[in-house]
């Protein structure tokens, strides 16, 4: 299964509503992740299982979709949210990642 | 608290073995399945396969060029190449995932930085 992004980088100001989409060439059925790796940092899930925010993350972010499509919301980005965000899918054997969606302010 | 640690950098010519290894620590490792993600010089992120409790799924990309294993004895687990190629240069991270159905790798190792050049 093959995941595109919508943007390969995207740049907004602090207390904006950034979205990122991650669209999968077949349905993932809810089986797709995102992480946000910050610069020389190594990636830290953010959100699992399409919408469950992982423990000690900030609930200003936020997970939607089904099917083939996909969301990871910022309601207000914040300067340490500056960092480059994957999704990820393991519905298949094979599990891929989405080629990352850079978020600079 | 969960930390997977993973041996340090490592600089090897072509053709060279290597072993990198990540140890688990703060749960029971063995209860949990871990996984190889590599991401090469300013490039994304590449699954590269999965050790459960009884076999190994690898990336047909990786099959065949690396081996994973896991020692719960020592709560560790291994990535092994027999011959490396400059293309192995990346950083290698070793994740967690709790084997159910949605989960998501929900904690990385630090990183081992390999780089392979003649």
């Amino acid at each position: 299964i093959q995941l595109t992004q919508s943007a390969s980088s995207l740049s907004a100001s602090v207390g904006d509503r950034v979205t990122i989409t991650c669209r999968a060439s077949q349905t993932v059925n809810h089986y797709l992740n995102w992480y946000q790796q910050r610069p020389g940092k190594a990636p830290k899930l953010l959100i699992y299982g399409a919408f469950s925010l992982e423990s000690g993350v900030p609930s200003r972010f936020s997970g939607s979709g089904s099917g083939t499509d996909y969301t990871l919301t910022i309601t207000s980005l914040q300067p340490e949210d500056v960092a480059t965000y994957f999704c990820h899918q393991t519905y298949s054997a094979v599990w891929t990642f989405g080629p990352g969606t850079k978020v600079e302010i | 608290e969960v930390h997977l640690v993973q041996s340090g950098a490592e600089v090897k010519k072509p053709g060279e073995s290597l072993i990198i290894s990540c140890q688990g620590s703060g749960y029971n490792f063995a209860n949990y399945w871990i996984g190889w993600v590599r991401q090469m010089p300013g490039k994304g992120l590449e699954w590269m396969g999965i050790v459960y409790p009884d076999n190994t799924n690898y990336n047909p990309s990786f099959q065949g060029h690396v081996t994973m294993s896991v020692d719960n004895s020592k709560s560790t687990a291994y990535l092994h190449w027999s011959s490396l190629k400059a293309s192995d240069t990346a950083i290698y991270y070793c994740v967690r995932h709790m084997g159910a159905a949605t989960a998501g790798l929900d904690n990385w190792g630090q990183g081992t930085l390999v780089t392979v050049s003649s």
